[in-house]
C-alpha cells in the first residue's frame, strides 16, 4: 500500500481482556517495528521484524505481549490479560532495510483499558 | 532514564518568532533523526544527519548534528501555525536494532 495502516485506530477493552492490533507496512519493506506511546511522550521500542522473523524483541514489557508476522507482511501485536497500565497509542512503522532509512509510521492504534 | 532528552519539553510562541529546540545525551550516534507528529497520526520524518557537525535545512526548518554526534539542534525561522506539533528527535546507536526517540517537544505557534 501507499502507507502504512494500522487498525483498529481505536481500541476500547474491559480489564482482563484479550486485544489483537494489526499492521500492514508498505509493500517491500522489509524491516518492521511496533512501538508504544504514552501521552506526552516519545515512542517506546517494543519489537523488531525483519522479514518474518523477531529479530529483536527486548523492548516488550512482559510476557503478556506477543507479536507476529507470518508471511513477512502484516504483523499482529497481542496482548493477553489486558491491564489499564497497558492504555497508549501502539505504532507500527516499516523500513526498506533497517532504521538508518527512517521510518515511516502508521496512524497508530489507540488502546484504552477500562 | 531516557536516552535522549529534549527540552523545552513545551513551547508556545508566537507567528513569525524564532525557536530552538535541543536534543542531548550522554551516548554517540552514528546518526540522528527528526521527526513531526501532529494529533492522531504516527511521527513523520523530517531529516536524517549523519556526521558530526552537519547542517541540514529544509526550508524555514535548520538542524544541526553536534560535532562529537551526541546532540543535535532544530531552529526554525519565522514560524506559523503550520509548525504546530510534537518534534521528536531519534538516535541511531550502533549495535542496536531499533531508533531510540527523545521526549518531545510540544510546540504551539499562536497566530
Amino acid at each position: 500500500g501507499a502507507g502504512v495502516s494500522q487498525t483498529p485506530s481505536n481500541k476500547v477493552t474491559e480489564k482482563g481482556k484479550y486485544v489483537e492490533l494489526r499492521c500492514d507496512p508498505i509493500s517491500g519493506h522489509t524491516a518492521l517495528y511496533w512501538y508504544r506511546q504514552s501521552l506526552g511522550q516519545g515512542p517506546e521500542f517494543l519489537i523488531y521484524f525483519q522479514g518474518t522473523g523477531a529479530a529483536d524483541d527486548s523492548g516488550l514489557p512482559n510476557d503478556r505481549f506477543f507479536a507476529v508476522r507470518p508471511e513477512g507482511s502484516v504483523s499482529t501485536l497481542k496482548i493477553q490479560r489486558t491491564e489499564r497500565g497497558d492504555s497508549a497509542v501502539y505504532l507500527c512503522a516499516s523500513s526498506p532495510a533497517g532504521r538508518n532509512y527512517g521510518y515511516t509510521f502508521g496512524s497508530g492504534t489507540r488502546l484504552t483499558v477500562v | 532514564t531516557q536516552l535522549l532528552e529534549q527540552s523545552p519539553q513545551f513551547l508556545s510562541i508566537q507567528e513569525g518568532e524564532n525557536l530552538t529546540v535541543y536534543c542531548n545525551s550522554s551516548s554517540v550516534f552514528s546518526s540522528l533523526q527528526w521527526y513531526r507528529q501532529e494529533p492522531g497520526e504516527g511521527p513523520v520524518l523530517l531529516v536524517t544527519v549523519v556526521t558530526g557537525g552537519e547542517v541540514k535545512k529544509l526550508k524555514r526548518l535548520t538542524f544541526q548534528f553536534g560535532d562529537a554526534r551526541k546532540d543535535s539542534s532544530l531552529h526554525i525561522t519565522a514560524a506559523q501555525p503550520g509548525d504546530t506539533g510534537l518534534y521528536l528527535c531519534a538516535g541511531d546507536l550502533t549495535g542496536a536494532n531499533n531508533l531510540f526517540f527523545g521526549t518531545g517537544t510540544r510546540l504551539t505557534v499562536i497566530p
